[in-house]
């Protein structure tokens, strides 16, 4: 079974401060895909970044980066610099090979909600 | 690219009324939609799998027949919540994904807001 695990409810930073999102997957698979995606209070979710199970290159772009680190199983997404428009609920999500003839699910954390102030 | 438009966005009625949500891919093709539900402050459950041409696959729990969904052609799928009930208000969002593997992103819509009263 797949399981992804954002231990962070909630988080508040003021402007400018780093900030760090934890999310650490279950998967018995060797081939699985993470995501981040981004829901802001508006509703809409947006893709930020897909990583593949054998890809453990850390990865920039922009304020936001991320460390992916199969020994831990984790997937942290960090703000730089964090800004008030970052403020939204951040899901983790995890995808892994389907079995023949179905469609491959997502696998989402909880969520953590970033209030980023002034 | 890859934009998934949702319809309406919020919907307010009457106890007993059926809503028809639609989700519509609008510049791909989408063989495989998807149907999730989500309670406040909580993260999003799949409702089903919505797959062109043939039946959805529905989620353990989920009754297919309070849940109607129609995936009749490649850019559009319908979800019809027959004879809502105030338990059924929740923020529904439907996606896609632009390229057939599974490993690609999916694409979501900004969401149908569904109050019952």
């Amino acid at each position: 079974a797949q399981k992804v695990t954002q231990a962070q409810t909630e988080i508040s930073v003021v402007e400018k401060e780093d900030v760090t999102l934890d999310c650490v997957y279950e998967t018995r698979d060797t081939t699985y895909y993470l995501f981040w995606y981004k829901q802001p209070p508006s509703g809409e979710l947006v893709f930020l970044i897909r990583r593949n199970s054998f890809d453990e290159q850390n990865e920039i772009s922009g304020r936001y980066s991320w460390n992916f680190q199969k020994s831990t199983s984790s997937f942290n997404f960090t703000i730089t610099a964090s800004q008030v428009v970052d403020s939204a609920v951040y899901f983790c999500a995890l995808s892994h090979s389907p079995d023949p003839g179905t469609a491959s699910k997502l696998t989402f954390g909880t969520g953590t909600r970033l209030q980023v102030t002034l | 690219g890859a934009v998934v438009s949702q319809h309406p966005s919020w919907v307010i009625c009457k106890s007993g009324t059926s809503v028809k949500i639609e989700c519509r891919s609008l510049d791909f093709q989408a063989t495989t939609m998807f149907w999730y539900r989500q309670f406040p402050k909580q993260s999003l459950m799949l409702m089903a799998t919505s797959n062109e041409g043939s039946k959805a696959t529905y989620e353990q729990g989920v009754e297919k027949d309070k849940f109607l969904i129609n995936h009749a052609s490649l850019t559009l799928s319908t979800l019809t919540v027959t004879s809502a009930h105030p338990e059924d208000s929740s923020f529904y969002i439907c996606s896609a994904r632009d390229r057939p593997a599974w490993n690609q992103p999916q694409h979501f819509g900004d969401g149908t807001r569904l109050s019952i009263l």
